[in-house]
């Protein structure tokens, strides 16, 4: 059974810090992960997606890869209030994603 | 924008009554899903389909089924509903691939009771 783990929190931040929410995979052959944000009573949103080692930047958002140590951050620049969400991080493998349970974010005004 | 609907986002239910929930999608992707969200136990994927008329279950196929007779639509059906069915239903779709871009995108989700 694959499996992605994440850290449930909250994690809680004061307005504008940086927000690092981390993700592992166990299934080494894994090529593609994304990380999503769903508010409270909502669907989940994609907001990242990531396929290769290193860094990439959408605005206030980072999404870092380490397949070596099989690892996905998101980093969350200048939080503001309205990042105050459950973050779920996904892998995929074949057709499917593999969510992770999510952290989610608590950012204080 | 990618589009994906359901069509109710609330919705009562009898145990023992057959459910039907609907999902839509405008992008013409090939895959779509059918989750369940319950809190402490994330999204569990129930049933999947890769094309028309395919179908293929994912981890928790016990008391559901499905049907897909156009690419845009992907229907969950309950055949007999409990209340352990209790839940949020989200849908999603995909574009086809055993490429590295298969983002799958949520429909707004059908909060379940059964009583």
């Amino acid at each position: 059974q694959k499996e992605v783990e994440q850290n449930s929190g909250p994690l809680s931040v004061p307005e504008g810090a940086i927000a690092s929410l981390n993700c592992t995979y166990s299934d080494r052959v894994s090529q593609s992960f994304f990380w999503y944000r769903q508010y409270s009573g909502k669907s989940p949103e994609l907001i990242m997606s990531i396929y290769s080692n290193g860094d990439k930047e959408d605005g206030r958002f980072t999404a870092q890869l380490n397949k070596a140590s099989q690892y996905v951050s998101l980093l969350i620049r200048d939080s503001q209030p309205s990042d105050s969400a459950t973050y779920l991080c996904a892998v995929k493998e074949y057709s499917t994603l593999t969510f992770g349970k999510g952290t989610m974010l608590l950012v204080s005004p | 924008d990618v589009k994906v609907t359901q069509s109710s986002r609330y919705l009562v239910k009898r145990t023992g009554e057959k459910v039907f929930l609907e999902c839509v999608q405008d992008m013409d992707h090939e895959n779509m899903f059918w989750y369940r969200q319950d809190p402490g136990l994330g999204l569990r994927l129930i049933y999947f389909s890769y094309d028309v008329k395919m179908k293929e279950k994912g981890d928790i196929p016990e008391g559901y089924s499905v049907s897909r007779e156009k690419k845009e639509r992907f229907s969950l059906i309950l055949e007999s509903a409990s209340t352990n069915q209790t839940s949020m239903y989200l849908c999603a779709s995909s574009p086809h691939g055993r490429g590295l871009y298969n983002e799958q995108f949520f429909g707004p989700g059908t909060r379940l009771t059964v009583l």
